[in-house]
């Protein structure tokens, strides 16, 4: 089945540990994102890639790092520079930054 | 900066009723698309309904519409025929002409039976 996975649904760090959400789709599209949502909040991006070796920073960039060595992956990674990391992440994927973007299942990171 | 702003934190209707969903939306674009999505309680982002700004005519799908007024930079929402299933956050977006999705504070529906 084509779309998009998040692994883990759920994942607890401790305070001041780095940690690496994944997300990876098998639609074959080059563009991939990554959200957060808060209570009360719409989804803010934190980055985007238009196409492999390539992304940008989104609205809240602060604290977060990517990569984007393969089509298929967008990992992000939440460093310790990340003031409130607790929240619902979002990774979504589209042909082109233009296109319809499609989402994935979510992870849900609580830093303890 | 464009901004979308969803001023109804809850909204509920009875099953079988039709109920309407508002969102505006600040922008010096000319050319842009709209977005309704669902996020029911699995947090899965469904795409409900999208508008094309140089498009009159309203986008409709089965039981959702829009009423997309330019001028006043108004896009709401109208499901039609409530369904338990329709029980979920919604949110509007906006797409920029970079291609970035700019989403509103979201809308949560409770359908009663």
């Amino acid at each position: 089945d084509g779309g998009i996975t998040q692994s883990p649904k759920y994942l607890f760090r401790k305070e001041g540990q780095n940690v690496t959400l994944s997300c990876e789709q098998n639609l074959n599209h080059d563009a991939m994102y990554w959200y957060r949502q808060d209570p009360g909040q719409g989804l803010r991006l934190i980055y985007y890639s238009q196409i492999v070796n390539d992304f940008q920073k989104g609205d809240i960039a602060e604290g977060y790092s990517v990569s984007r060595e393969k089509k298929e992956s967008f990992p992000l990674t939440v460093t310790s520079a990340q003031k409130n990391p607790t929240a619902f992440y979002l990774c979504a994927s589209s042909w082109a930054l233009y296109n319809e973007q499609f989402f994935g299942p979510g992870t849900r990171l609580t830093v303890l | 900066a464009q901004t979308v702003t969803q001023s109804q934190p809850e909204m509920s209707v009875q099953e079988a009723e039709t109920v309407t969903l508002s969102c505006t939306y600040d922008t010096s674009e000319s050319d842009y698309y709209l977005f309704w999505y669902k996020q029911p309680p699995s947090r899965q982002m469904i795409l409900v309904i999208r508008q094309e700004a140089y498009k009159q005519q309203n986008a409709t799908e089965n039981r959702f519409s829009v009423n997309f007024q330019k001028a006043a930079k108004s896009f709401s929402l109208k499901i039609s025929d409530s369904q338990l299933g329709d029980a979920a956050m919604y949110f509007c977006a906006y797409r920029t002409q970079g291609g970035k999705l700019i989403f509103g504070q979201g809308t949560e529906l409770s359908v009663k039976p």
